[in-house]
């Protein structure tokens, strides 16, 4: 089945610093892709979603870059703030019927002011 | 806007004993996951449904049932607790399409002692 590797597990920045955080993915069949954030003792919010090939999504202060040909999914936080700090997952899912997610380990992203 | 509702928010079991985790959704969503999340980890499939009487075994489903009595109510039980299922546990709902996220409930911490 689909194996979702997320690098790095823990990761310290100053603020104003960039963030990168990184998954790959097994399966070529995986057609969706998301990134939540978790923050302390909380649920699992939406950061953004992105589908199409080698697609740049930007939200607030982050951007989503999507590789499928090298089956790899980043998120930048390009100007870090210490209200990002939280924990980031990936979730990919493979559609076609199959409706299961699966998600990376998550990354722990501390920014420090 | 979407609501997962999981009861109760912290439970301590003793071993050997039965728990039940229930978790209601407002979304008409036909899609439920029970997932556990570890450190290191990140989340992992238990169970999920794609509709009331309908339950699917996950990527960890030993010692753990499901119940989905309705399109609401989606329930993970615990027959013989054990230690090694201390652990957070979130329920999720999404609609049929794979190209929509998942809302999540504010998870239950569960302790076995």
């Amino acid at each position: 089945g689909e194996q979702v590797e997320q690098r790095p597990p823990h990761l310290s920045v100053r603020e104003g610093d960039s963030a990168v955080i990184t998954c790959t993915y097994t399966d070529p069949n995986s057609y969706y892709f998301f990134w939540y954030k978790q923050e302390p003792g909380a649920s699992l919010q939406l950061l953004m979603k992105v589908f199409s090939s080698t697609e740049i999504n930007e939200g607030q202060g982050f951007t989503v870059l999507l590789n499928k040909k090298d089956k790899r999914l980043s998120l930048n936080l390009t100007a870090a703030h210490p209200g990002d700090s939280a924990a980031y997952f990936c979730a990919v899912s493979a559609g076609t019927g199959n409706y299961k997610y699966v998600f990376g380990a998550g990354t722990r992203l501390k920014v420090i002011a | 806007e979407a609501a997962v509702t999981q009861s109760p928010r912290n439970k301590v079991a003793v071993t050997g004993g039965k728990v039940t985790l229930s978790c209601n959704q407002t979304n008409n969503h036909n899609n439920m996951y029970w997932y556990r999340q570890d450190t290191g980890h990140g989340l992992r499939l238990i169970h999920y449904s794609y509709g009331a009487g309908s339950t699917e075994k996950g990527d960890i489903p030993d010692g753990y049932k499901a119940s989905r009595p309705s399109q609401e109510n989606f329930s993970l039980i615990l027959e013989l607790a054990t230690p090694s299922q201390t652990s957070v546990y979130f329920c999720a709902s999404g609609d049929r399409t794979a190209n929509t996220e998942v809302f999540f409930g504010k998870g239950t911490r569960l302790t076995v002692v």
